[in-house]
């Protein structure tokens, strides 16, 4: 099993552009979800998704979109790059009824110029 | 005020030295507890779950405090090798949702 793969690792923007960035897990999991960590903060919830088809907000939801077609991939838009979206932006999954334990990508390092 | 609070140290100890963490939370419903590691520039990974009676693995001993809600970690006979960021995680459910709220976290270094 690969876990749990995010793409990009780095990536540079200017702002106003827009991206994706890409999550996929191979361990069934239902429960999916997206932190960004920046300095001082911890991490902080973007968005997550129960399912395939069902996705909903967290902490810090605005300038982000994701959506839940397969039950194997979570992708993270951002609509229009921001400074304030620079950050380390990790994926995570996790089996419904388990223990909570947090499965994490590697993360993406995104840089908005 | 913030939902999870850790003292960010850093915290320098000499190999073989015992070293304490603490972490408080605010919300009183919050269910379930972690802590998790950090190592520099990695992603998170669970170090073990808090139970209410305190639990223990190997050198590391988790306890817990509901009253006072409060959580903290024990690392016995520090090795080069735990130093990392603790993160400390505490759950609250709402519904379908199974909200983590992490600490920003704790640095440990040991030393040679």
């Amino acid at each position: 099993n690969a876990g749990v793969t995010q793409t990009p690792k780095f990536q540079v923007l200017k702002t106003g552009q827009s991206m994706t960035l890409q999550c996929a897990q191979d361990m069934n999991h239902e429960y999916m979800s997206w932190y960004r960590q920046d300095p001082g903060m911890g991490l902080r919830l973007i968005h997550y998704s129960v399912g395939a088809g069902i996705t909903d907000q967290g902490e810090v939801p605005n300038g982000y979109n994701v959506s839940r077609s397969t039950t194997e991939d979570f992708p993270l838009r951002l609509l229009s790059a921001a400074p304030s979206q620079t950050s380390v932006y990790f994926c995570a999954s996790s089996l419904a009824g388990s223990t909570d334990t947090q499965y994490f990508g590697p993360g993406t390092r995104l840089t908005v110029l | 005020r913030k939902e999870v609070e850790q003292d960010p140290g850093p915290f320098n100890v000499p190999e073989g030295a015992t070293v304490a963490f603490n972490c408080t939370y605010s919300n009183s419903a919050s269910q379930s507890f972690f802590w998790y590691r950090q190592d520099c520039r990695k992603e998170p990974k669970l170090l073990m779950s808090v139970y209410s009676s305190g639990n223990e693995d190997g050198r590391f001993t988790a306890q817990l405090n509901r009253a006072s809600q409060y959580i903290s970690l024990l690392i016995r006979d520090s090795k080069l090798s735990d130093s990392a960021t603790y993160l400390c995680v505490v759950r609250i459910s709402s519904g379908s949702a199974r909200q983590l709220t992490f600490g920003s976290g704790t640095q440990l270094t040991v030393l040679p």
